[in-house]
């Protein structure tokens, strides 16, 4: 049974990097089949995509977040990460990671999601 | 990159059907055959629906299918249930392995 697990601080000050990380259990982070993601969502707010990574490394981020954002992958410990640099209240939010399966080009499994506050 | 447009909410009667839309451009919607939804209850991960536009993944019920016309998506729940109350969200791919969300819409049933 797969499953992802999100990791992190739950409280970050202003001005500084939000760091997350996903575990994938129940299966490979190696496969050529999916890309894996982070989405967000503020309180009471959508879903917005933050970026994805493939298991060679290759990342692709969204437009509005790009000169913030780094997601990198641990093959070796079936992890890949996510830092957010520079934050603001407004990076306040549910982070979710997720899996894409090339196949579908769709997110068909997600993590429970954790919530980081950036207050001081 | 702009977001996707949904209605913010929608509601019916039990056994009723709705129409979730989701408009964007030519640049995502237009250019992919590629949307999908998800159905997200309150303090639970998003759930798959419907990916491809079309498709329904394994254990999804019949009730729900989705079509799409030019820039704009659509997400139809028939027979509505109790159990459908919930948000809505739609995601469309938009080139270069890039994706973008709609806002959601808050589907109520009466």
């Amino acid at each position: 049974q797969l499953q992802l697990q999100e990791s992190g601080p739950g409280l970050v000050n202003p001005s500084e990097t939000l760091s997350l990380i996903c575990t994938v259990t129940g299966g490979s982070i190696s496969s050529s089949s999916y890309y894996w993601a982070w989405v967000r969502q503020p309180p009471g707010k959508g879903l917005e995509w933050i970026g994805s990574i493939y298991y060679s490394g290759g990342t692709f981020y969204n437009p509005s977040l790009k000169s913030r954002v780094i997601i990198s992958i641990d093959t070796s410990k079936n992890q890949f990460s996510l830092r957010l640099n520079s934050v603001t209240a407004a990076d306040t939010a549910l982070y979710y990671c997720a899996r894409l399966t090339t196949a579908i080009v769709a997110f068909d499994f997600w993590g429970q999601g954790t919530l980081v506050i950036v207050s001081s | 990159q702009s977001a996707l447009t949904q209605p913010a909410s929608l509601s019916g009667s039990p056994g009723q059907s709705i129409t979730i839309s989701c408009t964007g451009t030519s640049s995502d919607i237009g250019s992919y055959n590629l949307v999908s939804w998800f159905q997200q209850h309150p303090g639970k991960a998003p759930k798959l629906m419907i990916y491809e536009g079309t498709k329904r993944p394994s254990g999804v019920s019949n009730r729900f299918s989705g079509s799409k016309s030019g820039n704009t998506a659509s997400l139809t729940i028939s027979g509505l249930q109790a159990e459908d109350e919930a948000e809505y969200y739609c995601c469309s791919y938009a080139g270069s392995s890039t994706h973008v969300f709609g806002p959601g819409t808050k589907v109520t049933v009466l």
